[in-house]
């Protein structure tokens, strides 16, 4: 099992511009999350889905956009990129919702917005 | 709403000391507790978890017991190795179940 992957594994880019983060996860999870992590400010959630053809925002939102494609894929998109946006953003998944669910990472992708 | 605090880093070490990390944290209803590890250029990892009041989470020589009346949650390690090097996050569940509420980390370096 590969577990949490994601793409890219870094990427630069220049203001104004659009990408999306990709996210896939084999572990056969229904809950999936986008988490960015920001020099000491441990990690925070952006968007979440807690099942198939669901999603939710968390605690930072603005200037993302989600979709949870399949049960396995969690994509973020990011229509404008700005400075503020540059971070290392992860993924992770669970068995569902609930809060004795441990969740699972990725690896992370890195951005710089230039 | 609810928080985590846990001890400004870093923390540096000689390998074979002894290791706490303090971790304390603020929720309404039954949060479960979970330690986090960050090895360099690496995504997160769990380390241990708690469910309930009272629980001790063990991994890897590490411990963490879930104490309700002080509202904590402490890491500790009997004899830390160079390997332990990484940056430990502690973290609670929300009350809704849809995320990890985590605290700003803190950076454990070991020398040999």
């Amino acid at each position: 099992n590969a577990g949490v992957t994601q793409t890219p594994k870094f990427q630069v880019l220049k203001t104004g511009q659009s990408m999306t983060l990709q996210c896939a996860q084999d572990m056969n999870h229904n809950s999936m999350y986008w988490y960015r992590q920001d020099p000491g400010m441990g990690l925070r959630l952006i968007y979440y889905s807690a099942s198939e053809g669901t999603t939710d925002k968390g605690e930072v939102p603005n200037g993302y956009n989600v979709s949870r494609l399949n049960k396995r894929e969690f994509s973020l998109r990011l229509e404008s990129a700005a400075p503020s946006q540059t971070s290392v953003y992860f993924c992770a998944s669970s068995l569902q919702r609930g809060m004795q669910e441990t969740q699972y990472f990725g690896p992370g992708t890195r951005l710089l917005v230039l | 709403g609810d928080s985590v605090t846990q001890m400004e880093g870093p923390v540096t070490l000689s390998e074979e000391a002894f290791l706490t990390i303090n971790c304390t944290y603020t929720a309404t209803g039954y949060p479960s507790l979970f330690w986090y590890v960050q090895y360099p250029g690496e995504g997160l990892q769990l380390l241990l978890k708690a469910t309930k009041a009272d629980d001790k989470g063990s991994n890897k020589g590490f411990e963490a017991t879930y104490r309700k009346e002080t509202t904590s949650f402490h890491l500790e390690k009997g004899s830390v190795q160079v390997s332990d090097s990484a940056v430990y996050f502690c973290a609670l569940t929300n009350q809704a179940g849809t995320a990890l509420i985590f605290g700003k980390g803190t950076t454990l370096s070991v020398s040999s």
